[in-house]
């Protein structure tokens, strides 16, 4: 069984600011892990992904993600945050298969 | 131009009614799910199809069925809803998965309330 934890449910940061939005999963098998934004009222929309390789992966509008296996955990970063960022962050996680079970949603307030 | 779309909208059905959400998509994709999110937990995988004329269950089953006619079209039933199935449902679709696996593709989304 694979499980995905995102532990903030909110988080509030001022416009220019870095922000880190955490991602904790368990599996024990080779993973794909991605993230994804949802804007107010809108379905979700692909950042990025991870399965092999560079462990830093880039995504659009500046957001990266680091996977780390020693600590199960796939964080996501933006290094100066725009008030367009705000919105709710969603991990998932697939054990390469078909399915991706997505995290609780962490939401994202940037004061401008 | 979006890829996925979704119909109804928003609606409002009586308890013990039927209901049926459809989705579309232009995307020439294999795989097509439906999940259903409520506040504080994320999104939960209800139905799942990989190919025409086949559906498989997903997580949460219970309650819903659904159909696939084409490749293109995949619809959530709700043969006798419910209160508990009030929920903004969301249609994705993605290609067939592989070692880079899957991307979704998701549609804007649609607000059922059960009254």
């Amino acid at each position: 069984t694979q499980t995905v934890s995102q532990s903030d449910a909110h988080v509030t940061v001022f416009e220019g600011d870095s922000v880190e939005l955490r991602c904790n999963y368990s599996y024990g098998g080779s993973i794909y892990l991605s993230w994804y934004i949802q804007h107010h009222g809108h379905g979700l929309q692909f950042l990025l992904k991870y399965y092999s390789g560079n462990p830093v992966v880039q995504g659009v509008n500046g957001f990266e993600a680091e996977f780390s296996k020693s600590d199960s955990s796939f964080h996501l970063r933006k290094a100066s945050v725009h008030w367009s960022d705000s919105a709710v962050y969603f991990c998932a996680v697939s054990n390469m298969g078909y399915k991706l079970t997505f995290g609780t949603g962490t939401s994202l307030l940037v004061d401008p | 131009e979006a890829a996925v779309t979704q119909s109804p909208r928003s609606k409002v059905a009586v308890t013990g009614g039927k209901v049926t959400l459809s989705c579309h998509q232009t995307n020439n994709h294999d795989y097509m799910y439906w999940y259903r999110q409520d506040t504080g937990h994320g999104l939960r995988l209800i139905h799942y199809s990989y190919v025409a004329d086949s559906t498989e269950k997903g997580d949460i089953p219970d309650g819903y069925k659904a159909s696939r006619p084409s490749q293109e079209n995949f619809s959530l039933i709700l043969e006798l809803a419910s209160l508990s199935q009030t929920a903004v449902y969301f249609c994705a679709s993605s290609d067939r998965g592989g070692n880079s696996g899957n991307t979704l593709y998701f549609g804007e989304g649609s607000r059922l309330i059960v009254v």
